[in-house]
């Protein structure tokens, strides 16, 4: 089974921080997403990986950046939280970009 | 753009009941997912569907693929109360962006 793991479940931060979020998969898969979800908004594509030190800006980048070192590994990074990047972040990866993205548990960030 | 309407966006049913979600596009796309999403937990996939016209079946649900791939629905026989959660669907035209619905929030009653 395909497994993909998240550092938190749950993280509380203040206005400024430098927030990481990090996740993990283990099926060797070639791409890997971050996404946030909110409430009537659905998932919103933040960044994308295709390979080792490769990513693609999503739809809403701004505010974030990511670093993928290794190809199990994609990293989020809030450079300076502020309030409105309060939200649940979740992660998937992919074999392919066509089919199927496979989700970790989600990381629910709340910046005060 | 690319939008998938899922529809209805809120359903609370008896235990026993049976219910049928839907996603629809006015675009094509490749593949189309459906996910299962618990509180608090990230999207978990229940199947893929790829062909125009597809049925496929897990237990007590039924997918398909609408015959020009731009909507799909889901089916549910004799729903449960483990089957409450927020039903996502997600498509691609065959690049790595997804598009994902907005969901449809099921509650199923004892």
């Amino acid at each position: 089974d395909v497994k993909v793991t998240q550092s938190s479940r749950y993280l509380v931060k203040r206005t400024g921080e430098k927030v990481f979020l990090e996740c993990v998969q283990d099926m060797d898969h070639e791409n890997m997403f971050w996404y946030r979800q909110d409430p009537g908004l659905g998932l919103r594509l933040i960044y994308f990986s295709y390979d080792v030190k490769m990513k693609e800006k999503g739809d809403i980048p701004e505010g974030y950046s990511v670093s993928r070192e290794k190809k199990e590994r994609f990293s989020l990074i809030l450079e300076s939280a502020s309030t409105n990047q309060t939200s649940m972040y979740l992660c998937a990866s992919s074999s392919t970009p066509i089919y199927e993205q496979y989700f970790g548990p989600g990381t629910r960030l709340t910046v005060t | 753009t690319q939008l998938l309407e899922q529809s209805p966006q809120f359903l609370s049913i008896q235990e026993g009941e049976n219910l049928t979600v839907y996603c629809n596009s006015s675009s094509v796309f490749s593949s189309l997912q459906w996910y299962r999403q618990e509180p608090g937990e990230g999207p978990v996939l229940l199947v893929t569907v790829v062909t125009g016209g597809e049925v496929k079946k897990l237990k007590r649900l039924t997918f398909q693929f609408g015959d020009a791939r731009k909507d799909s629905s889901l089916h549910i026989t004799a729903a449960q109360p483990g089957d409450t959660g927020l039903y996502l669907c997600a498509a691609t035209s065959g690049t790595y962006k997804y598009i994902f619905g907005t969901g449809t929030r099921l509650k199923v009653l004892a």
